[in-house]
């Protein structure tokens, strides 16, 4: 069974400075992997998509890794903003269709 | 594109009484969607999965009898919490996969819909 692990639970920076976001996974027979985006009371948004044979995917600011052989993805979130306060989620497939989400990790930026 | 609108976004009801959740695909066919459960500070869990025409497949621990699941079109999954008790209150997504308008595979997220039973 697929466990997805969020590390840390919550982050607190001041506007400015990068950060990264860790994600653990158990199975490392995945064939993506998926980053989310959630605002308070909202649906998600998905910011980004790594296929398994990629080992990174950039989309402005945000730069996803992925280490399968280590269980282990990152958000990296350079030049943080106010804006990017959400909670961001990590998902794995598990088998055809389902996905497997971690916590999330709680983000705040403070101007 | 692929457009999912989940449909009330906020409801109140007594206890005993059944709630109906819309989820509409806009603007892509949906041959899958699924319906996810959310408590306050916790991540989704996934309560069944639903192919279009067919009957939903519930993941263990989730009463079927209890969330009732419609698939009837390639549009439209209805998620029905019936005899509602507090203990249901919590944030449903339904999420809906399928073949956007440029033919690639989509899937997108719904905004939720905030249940809370008196």
């Amino acid at each position: 069974k697929q466990e997805v692990t969020q590390i840390p639970a919550a982050l607190s920076v001041p506007e400015g400075e990068n950060l990264v976001l860790n994600c653990s996974f158990t199975d490392s027979a995945i064939y993506n992997l998926q980053w989310f985006r959630q605002d308070p009371g909202k649906g998600l948004t998905s910011l980004l998509l790594i296929q398994s044979s990629q080992r990174e995917q950039t989309s402005g600011r945000l730069n996803a890794s992925l280490d399968k052989s280590s269980g282990r993805s990152t958000l990296y979130i350079a030049a943080s903003q106010p804006g990017d306060s959400a909670t961001y989620l990590c998902a794995v497939p598990q088998g055809a269709q389902k996905l497997v989400f971690g916590q999330g990790t709680r983000l705040t930026i403070n101007p | 594109g692929a457009v999912v609108s989940q449909h009330p976004s906020r409801v109140i009801c007594k206890s005993g009484t059944s709630v109906k959740i819309e989820c509409r695909s806009l603007d892509f066919q949906a041959t899958t969607m699924f319906w996810y459960r959310q408590f306050p500070k916790q991540s989704l869990m996934l309560m069944a999965t639903s192919n279009e025409g067919s009957k939903a497949t519930y993941e263990q621990g989730v009463e079927k009898d209890k969330f009732l699941i419609n698939h009837a079109s390639l549009t439209l999954s209805t998620l029905t919490v019936t005899s509602a008790h507090p203990e249901d209150s919590s944030f449903y997504i339904c999420s809906a996969r399928g073949q956007g308008i440029s033919g690639a595979n989509v899937l997108t997220f719904g905004a939720g819909s905030r249940l809370t039973v008196l």
